[in-house]
């Protein structure tokens, strides 16, 4: 069973760009958060699709935006780059237990480096 | 104040030591608490998920939360240099609810 999956490993881009992100999620799953992790830091939550809408969000600007396939797979969009955007960005996907809690598991990231 | 705080570390034991990680939190309303590790440029791998207070354990790794004083505790017994990697707490408030992570702690176990 393969776990959650994202393309491309790296990239890099340069400021004013735009860049799409992608994932796949767990087998079974049918929620997909994405997360953005600075070097050094803890991942920050960027928002959360379920049912091919956007359930939460994080405080993260505009510029960030997604897309849920009715695969439950999903996109993230970031428009007109800036160099504090470069970061390791990761997708989890969850899915609820067997006691109606909720879990969550991440995808190996994707390394974005803005020049 | 951070909602989740972590001691970055690193923290550096012998081989086969007992760890001690820990998390503190501000947000009293956290219910749902779990233990990732991340490698070196890799992905945050979960290891520990607990609900509410109380502790749980699997294998080498035992979680403990204590919602009074909102701290949770990952210990680690019979350390292996394997087990050197980042360790991140996170919490969220209900299911549904974005997880908010701490910094992480690096740690490093030396044979």
């Amino acid at each position: 069973d393969a776990g959650v999956t994202q393309s491309p490993t790296h990239l890099i881009k340069t400021r004013g760009q735009q860049v799409t992100l992608r994932c796949s999620p767990k087998s079974g799953h049918d929620t997909v958060s994405w997360y953005q992790q600075a070097l050094g830091q803890g991942p920050q939550f960027i928002f959360q699709y379920y049912e091919e809408e956007e359930r939460q969000r994080g405080n993260f600007p505009d510029r960030f935006s997604g897309h849920q396939f009715p695969n439950y797979s999903s996109e993230l969009n970031v428009n007109a780059l800036l160099l504090g955007d470069s970061a390791l960005y990761l997708c989890a996907s969850s899915y609820i237990t067997g006691e109606g809690q909720e879990t969550q598991y991440f995808g190996p990231g994707t390394r974005l480096l803005v020049l | 104040q951070k909602e989740v705080e972590q001691d970055p570390g690193p923290l550096s034991v012998p081989e086969g030591a007992i760890v001690s990680l820990n998390c503190t939190y501000s947000n009293s309303a956290f219910q749902y608490f779990m233990w990732y590790r991340q490698y070196s440029r890799k992905g945050p791998e979960l290891l520990m998920y607990t609900y509410s207070s109380g502790n749980k354990e699997d294998g080498r790794f035992t979680a403990q939360v204590d919602k009074s004083s909102k701290y949770i505790s990952l210990f680690i017994r019979d350390s292996q240099p394997s087990d050197s990697a980042t360790y991140l707490c996170a919490m969220s408030l209900n299911y549904g609810q974005n997880f908010v992570f701490g910094p992480g702690t690096r740690l490093s176990v030396l044979p």
